[in-house]
């Protein structure tokens, strides 16, 4: 039972390129989110998915889209990357009251 | 729009001294969490509190939670080095279990010699 895991750990993008990131959860949770974590903001909500096929955008979702195909991947991708990405990212799912993050992504744009 | 404040933003103390952290809330839920974070980790699930006057225990951490102030404290008993990390407090904006945390900024905690 792995739980929610994240890839890539790492990251360096160029400013207009593109990426995936891809998390999954083998909880059978229906519940997963995308956060992002800057230094002294605490975690913000990209995009959350309350189901296969369904998405609603969070309180920071512009530049990021989102894709819930399976029920147990969540992906996150950056179309054209800008430096006010660089974070790191963390992917979470649930399924009662606690949510279980993954290990992050630390993503850098120059 | 739900608020989430926590206070100290940082906080350095003395092993063997006790403190409390304070998570306040703009909007009605009855559901509060904290989390910590190790510098480079993820995060991790400490308590969950689903009630006016719940109190939970760990260790030499204890989370209590007052949905009528909206208020949440985590303190800190006869601190040790390992309790050095961040801690974050999360509320539900709905009364829902799934509905997304929102997150406070974190209390970055270093509990020195």
């Amino acid at each position: 039972n792995a739980g929610v895991t994240q890839t890539p750990k790492f990251r360096v993008l160029k400013t207009g390129q593109s990426m995936t990131l891809l998390c999954a959860q083998d909880m059978n949770h229906e519940y997963m989110y995308w956060y992002r974590q800057d230094p002294g903001m605490g975690l913000r909500l990209i995009h959350y998915s309350v189901g296969e096929g369904t998405t609603a955008k969070g309180e920071v979702p512009d530049g990021y889209n989102v894709s819930r195909l399976k029920k147990q991947n969540f992906l996150l991708g950056l179309e054209s990357a800008a430096p006010s990405q660089t974070s790191v990212y963390f992917c979470a799912s649930s399924y009662g009251r606690t949510q279980y993050f993954g290990p992050g992504t630390r993503l850098t744009v120059t | 729009e739900l608020k989430v404040e926590q206070n100290p933003l940082f906080l350095s103390m003395q092993e063997g001294k006790n403190y409390t952290i304070y998570c306040n809330y703009s909007t009605t839920s009855d559901r509060l969490y904290w989390y910590r974070q190790d510098p480079g980790k993820s995060l991790e699930s400490l308590f969950v509190l689903l009630s006016n006057g719940a109190v939970k225990q760990e260790g030499r951490l204890m989370a209590s939670l007052d949905t009528k102030a909206r208020l949440s404290t985590l303190h800190i008993t006869a601190a040790v080095h390992d309790l050095s990390a961040t801690y974050f407090c999360a509320v539900n904006p709905l009364n829902s279990g799934n509905t997304p945390l929102v997150f406070g900024k974190g209390t970055r905690l270093s509990v020195i010699a």
